[in-house]
């Protein structure tokens, strides 16, 4: 099984910082990799596909990058609305896809 | 808009059945593969199970292999998800998502329903 390990596992920010999170994958997955957002209560959202695709209708603020087994999502400038819980996933062992542990981002 | 909407959930004894569904709308149902995903409290995303789009394959996590069994009714827009021989680990909040056409990895989700496996 692919394992896919997400750092930090919980970020304290403020408003307007730049942040970083990385997923790394236990073997090369190309650019088989999502980044998705979940907040308590609600479904969870796809922002990044195909490593650095960006989701229609997600800011651009967010970006993704990447390949192989090192990913990194970049969020150019908190807004209060991103204070959540990001996840990646790897389907490039499809059909069992996997998800990061998860990265909990809070406010500073 | 894609909409998915689940039910079905609630309480059920250890070794006890539920059955989930999802119903959805905006979109072509019967076009797109369709996956399980749920969230135990206090921890992380797990895929549960995929079919394909005219039900021809059907995969599971080795965690419900053999007690899960996926289906769905196109005519009626509908996912489901059988669930027997329920453990305590089984209790969660499972989410219906559709499949990235062509991607491989769910673009739309559902809110989710709650799953708890108690005597």
């Amino acid at each position: 099984d692919i394992q896919m390990t997400q750092s930090p596992s919980s970020l304290s920010a403020s408003v307007g910082d730049r942040v970083t999170i990385t997923c790394r994958a236990s073997q090369g997955i190309r650019n088989d990799l999502g980044w998705y957002q979940k907040k308590p209560g609600k479904a969870p959202k796809r922002l990044i596909y195909a490593a650095s695709g960006l989701q229609s209708g997600v800011p651009s603020r967010f970006s993704g990058s990447g390949f192989g087994t090192e990913f990194n999502l970049t969020i150019s400038s908190l807004q209060p609305d991103d204070f959540a819980t990001y996840y990646c996933l790897q389907h490039s062992s499809y059909p069992s896809i996997t998800f990061g542990q998860g990265t909990r981002l809070e406010i500073k | 808009e894609v909409q998915l909407v689940e039910s079905g959930g609630g309480v059920a004894p250890p070794g006890g059945s539920l059955r989930l569904s999802c119903e959805g709308s905006g979109f072509s149902f019967g076009t797109y593969s369709m996956n399980w995903v749920r969230q135990a409290p206090g921890k992380g995303l797990e895929w549960v199970s995929s079919i394909s789009s005219r039900s021809a394959k059907t995969y599971y996590a080795d965690s419900v292999v053999g007690r899960f069994t996926i289906s769905r009714d196109n005519a009626k827009n509908s996912l489901f998800l059988q669930m027997n021989g329920l453990r305590d680990e089984d209790t969660a909040v499972y989410y219906c998502a559709r499949e990235g056409y062509g991607d491989y990895q769910p673009d739309y989700w559902g809110q989710g329903t709650l799953v708890t496996v108690s005597s």
